[in-house]
């Protein structure tokens, strides 16, 4: 079945800089790529998605890069602030509706 | 609002105890899921159910039933509850292609 890989555990940045978090995925067939923020101890919320058809997407602050050849697709954060800093999770769908997420990403923002 | 409501938020159970957890969502969403999040393995499907009586297998569904009798209500039950089931719990529904999640169940089982 499909695979979901985040590849840092971690991330530490300064704020105003930009962070990126990398994911990669296994099933070719995979066409739709949401990523989650999780704040200390409260749920995981939408943040951005991605569709196979397009290979960038930006709301605001936040960009999705997708190559499908190398089936890997990112979350950029630029201009990072202090509120950015959670866990953040990359997910990928496998068609039926099942969704699986990567390990997630701890983001801290240094002030 | 567009919400994923769960009870109970926390629960503390002894080992070999039933235990039942409740989402609830009034979207008239078809599709929800339940998941457990353990730290750093990220989230692990245990059921997915596209309707009333239709449910299906995660990755992860040992030691784990459902109820899907409503549209609007998906339960999760655990049989004589073990130790390692010790884990917080999401119940989501589909809102827009994307999981919706509820605010989670904590669940310790001793």
């Amino acid at each position: 079945g499909e695979k979901v890989e985040q590849h840092e555990s971690t991330l530490s940045v300064r704020e105003g800089d930009s962070a990126v978090i990398n994911c990669t995925y296994t099933d070719t067939a995979s066409s739709y790529f949401p990523w989650y923020k999780q704040e200390a101890g409260k749920s995981l919320h939408f943040v951005i998605d991605i569709r196979s058809n397009v290979d960038r997407k930006q709301s605001q602050r936040l960009i999705v890069l997708l190559d499908k050849k190398a089936k890997r697709f990112s979350l950029h954060i630029t201009a990072t602030q202090p509120e950015d800093s959670a866990i953040y999770f990359c997910a990928g769908n496998t068609g039926n509706y099942k969704y699986v997420f990567g390990a997630g990403t701890r983001l801290k923002v240094i002030a | 609002d567009m919400k994923v409501t769960q009870m109970p938020r926390y629960l503390i159970k002894r080992m070999g105890e039933n235990v039942l957890l409740e989402c609830g969502q009034d979207m008239s969403h078809e599709t929800m899921y339940w998941y457990r999040q353990d730290p750093g393995l990220g989230l692990q499907l245990i059921y997915i159910s596209y309707d009333v009586d239709s449910n299906s297998e995660g990755d992860i569904p040992k030691g784990y039933r459902v109820s899907r009798k409503k549209r609007e209500h998906f339960s999760l039950i655990l049989d004589s509850a073990k130790t390692n089931q010790t884990s917080v719990y999401f119940c989501a529904s589909i809102h827009n292609q994307a999981p919706l999640f509820g605010e989670g169940t904590r669940l310790s089982v001793l």
